[in-house]
């Protein structure tokens, strides 16, 4: 199975803080990759996928990128409503895996 | 607008079969550029990907719950559903059903059900 890390584990940030989350495949995926958007008590929420497409309704503030083995998420200016766990997942294979999660919290 | 609902015992007994339920409304489970799947979350951990179903009836597991796991589509019924068998406590989580879109440049779970809590106990 492709295995999924991210980094970092846990994030503390302010209100307007630029913030990445790197997430990295072990093997190439191309651009197989999503990322979701999880609140407490509330089903995953699709963020990215193809690594770099915004869904649709997604703000613009949040953007994807990389290709192969390495990923990024970026959020240009952290709002209130943004303090949530982040997951990476790969679509490369039909064995779908999914990233340890990052958490972004209130510094 | 599509929805997911899951539905099933929230407490099952250890070794016996776990059995959930997913209703979709709001369109066909028989789109051709979607499958329909399951993911769990055991307590404050992360997501686990269990399995996929077509509406042909054509399904793929997660090779570590293979072989307790089954998933079948009810079209007339727009139904999809969950069996895992002789549960353990590890098996304690938070089902999801999600739809799996594939298209061009987009495969993905855009859709998820609110999810419901199983908890395996004697």
């Amino acid at each position: 199975d492709i295995q999924m890390t991210q980094s970092p584990s846990s994030l503390s940030a302010s209100v307007g803080d630029r913030v990445t989350i790197t997430c990295r495949a072990s093997q190439s995926i191309s651009s197989y990759l999503n990322w979701y958007q999880q609140k407490p008590g509330k089903a995953p929420k699709l963020l990215i996928y193809a690594a770099s497409s915004l869904q649709s309704g997604v703000p613009s503030r949040f953007s994807g990128s990389g290709s192969g083995t390495d990923f990024t998420l970026t959020i240009s200016s952290l709002q209130p409503e943004d303090f949530a766990t982040y997951y990476c997942q790969q679509s490369y294979s039909t064995r779908f895996t999914f990233g340890p999660g990052t958490k972004v919290d209130i510094k | 607008q599509l929805q997911l609902q899951e539905s099933g015992p929230g407490l099952v007994k250890p070794s016996e079969t776990l059995s959930l339920t997913c209703t979709v409304s709001g369109g066909s489970i028989s789109s051709s550029s979607y499958y329909w799947g399951w993911i769990r979350q055991p307590p404050g951990k992360g997501l686990e990907w269990i399995g996929s179903i077509y509406y042909s009836g054509s399904t793929y597991y997660n090779p570590s719950l293979k072989s307790r796991v089954t998933i079948s589509v009810d079209t007339s019924k727009n139904q999809f559903s969950l069996k895992l068998s002789s549960v353990t406590a590890a098996d304690t989580a938070v089902y999801y059903c999600a739809r799996r879109v594939t298209m061009v440049q987009l495969d993905a779970f855009d859709i998820w059900g609110q999810g419901t809590m199983v908890t395996v106990s004697s």
